[in-house]
């Protein structure tokens, strides 16, 4: 059982560039996410994805853009890359019938330069 | 008032010690709460739920208090794997298919021979 898997596990961008993360579960969960993390901001919800075919604004969405595949996909794409999103990116999927507990990717460590 | 407070530590305490962590949630409608452990560089992992009844997990004691937004975790006798940050995590479903998971920027916990 793969879980949530992430790719890539790391990426160097220059400004400008544009790239998309991958992300696939496959737990059956109708939810997920994709969150940023920097030292000292904690978890910072990007976008997220309550179900298939729906897609919403989190906390800084600024510069990204994001599409539900299908159930198990969720790709988050920077259009225009900037430092400012040099993070470490992680997504998320939850809730199935009886349960709501988040399962986490690995991670995504983007440094744009 | 941020959407989910906790104190960011770090706690440093000798093996064997008793540590308690906090954490205040702003939304009452919120319907579920979580304790996440996080690793320098790795994901973030289910470690409990929080029940208002308490649930206790071999050397771990989850707490929350409906009433004043209040969530505790209770680490006992602990041990230097316990080394980490914990994150407190708040599910809170706004209706028509519209829910997020919250997290808080984290704890982090220095357990020392």
């Amino acid at each position: 059982n793969a879980g949530v898997t992430q790719t890539p596990k790391f990426q160097v961008l220059k400004t400008g560039q544009s790239m998309t993360l991958q992300c696939a579960q496959d737990m059956n969960h109708n939810s997920m996410y994709w969150y940023r993390q920097d030292p000292g901001m904690g978890l910072r919800l990007i976008y997220y994805s309550a179900s298939e075919g729906t897609t919403d604004k989190g906390e800084v969405p600024n510069g990204y853009n994001v599409s539900r595949l299908n159930k198990r996909e969720f790709s988050l794409r920077l259009e225009s890359a900037a430092p400012s999103q040099t993070s470490v990116y992680f997504c998320a999927s939850s809730e199935r019938q009886g349960s709501i507990e988040a399962f986490f990717g690995q991670g995504t460590r983007l440094t744009v330069v | 008032r941020k959407e989910v407070e906790q104190d960011p530590g770090p706690f440093n305490v000798p093996e064997g010690a008793t540590v308690a962590f906090n954490c205040t949630y702003s939304n009452s409608a919120s319907q579920s709460f979580f304790w996440y452990r996080q690793d320098c560089r790795k994901e973030p992992k289910l470690l409990m739920s929080v029940y208002s009844s308490g649930n206790e997990d071999g050397r771990f004691t989850a707490q929350l208090n409906r009433a004043s937004q209040y969530i505790s975790l209770l680490i006992r006798d602990s041990k230097l794997s316990d080394s980490a940050t914990y994150l407190c995590v708040v599910f809170t479903y706004s209706g028509a298919g519209s829910y997020q998971l919250t997290f808080g920027k984290g704890t982090k916990l220095s357990v020392i021979p």
